[in-house]
């Protein structure tokens, strides 16, 4: 376990929606990462946010965005939900946000768009 | 942007046997490079990682080697164990001069040690 939870485990949703995908850190982490694993693409890194600000942007759509809040949860909104949206969502945490950090990963959303 | 590839995409050995897969990555900046398992339902795990001061590093059977001048490195996983089973990626990160975290992962070798 280590120690980064994410919520839901599974959503199944329509072409055209919008979902929230939830990440809480680990205990003392101040940096939050998404990353989006399709069967055919690797793992994509999305966005970084450290302590509440955006750090780094990676390969994220428009219809994506994310926050991280004062107690340092992060939500990754989807929005206009396409077919190809359908991937495992994965959320990472790690203390300072450097290069350098060791990054935790959560057990993953997986998304099914219909 | 940084460009990690990653070989073998599958291995298979058998039990005992040695496993080696390796990256190359392209951006002579980086200088962090972890290795994740992933096992079947579950997020990728740090398994061992190395920094660009270092040439080599073991964790029991697990090691890594990295070569900056030629731009690559590799894990090597001695006395495989049906439980090494999973899919491995390395990555490729930095932390100069925007102190972002950002990494680039390799697309992944699916490990398989039969008994």
């Amino acid at each position: 376990d280590s120690g980064v939870t994410q919520t839901p485990k599974h959503l199944i949703t329509a072409t055209g929606q919008r979902v929230t995908l939830r990440c809480s850190p680990r205990s003392g982490d101040l940096s939050v990462y998404w990353y989006q694993q399709s069967l055919d693409q690797g793992l994509q890194f999305l966005i970084q946010y450290y302590n509440g600000e955006e750090r780094a942007k990676g390969n994220i759509l428009e219809r994506f965005s994310a926050q991280q809040f004062p107690d340092l949860h992060s939500e990754l909104n989807l929005s206009s939900l396409e077919l190809g949206d359908s991937a495992l969502y994965f959320c990472a945490s790690s203390v300072t946000g450097q290069g350098t950090d060791t990054q935790y990963f959560g057990p993953g959303t997986r998304l099914t768009v219909l | 942007g940084e460009n990690v590839e990653q070989h073998p995409s599958t291995l298979s050995v058998q039990e005992g046997d040695s496993a080696v897969i390796k990256c190359t990555y392209s951006d002579s900046a980086s200088n962090y490079f972890p290795w994740y398992k992933q096992e079947l339902g579950k997020g990728p795990q740090l398994i061992i990682d190395i920094r660009s001061n270092v040439g080599e590093k073991k964790d029991q059977r697990i090691a890594v080697t990295l070569n900056k001048t030629a731009k690559h490195f590799s894990l090597h996983i001695t006395e495989t164990q049906p439980e090494d089973s999973a899919v491995y990626f390395c990555a490729a990160s930095w932390g100069i001069p925007t102190n972002a975290g950002k990494s680039t992962f390799g697309d992944g070798t699916t490990l398989t040690v039969k008994p």
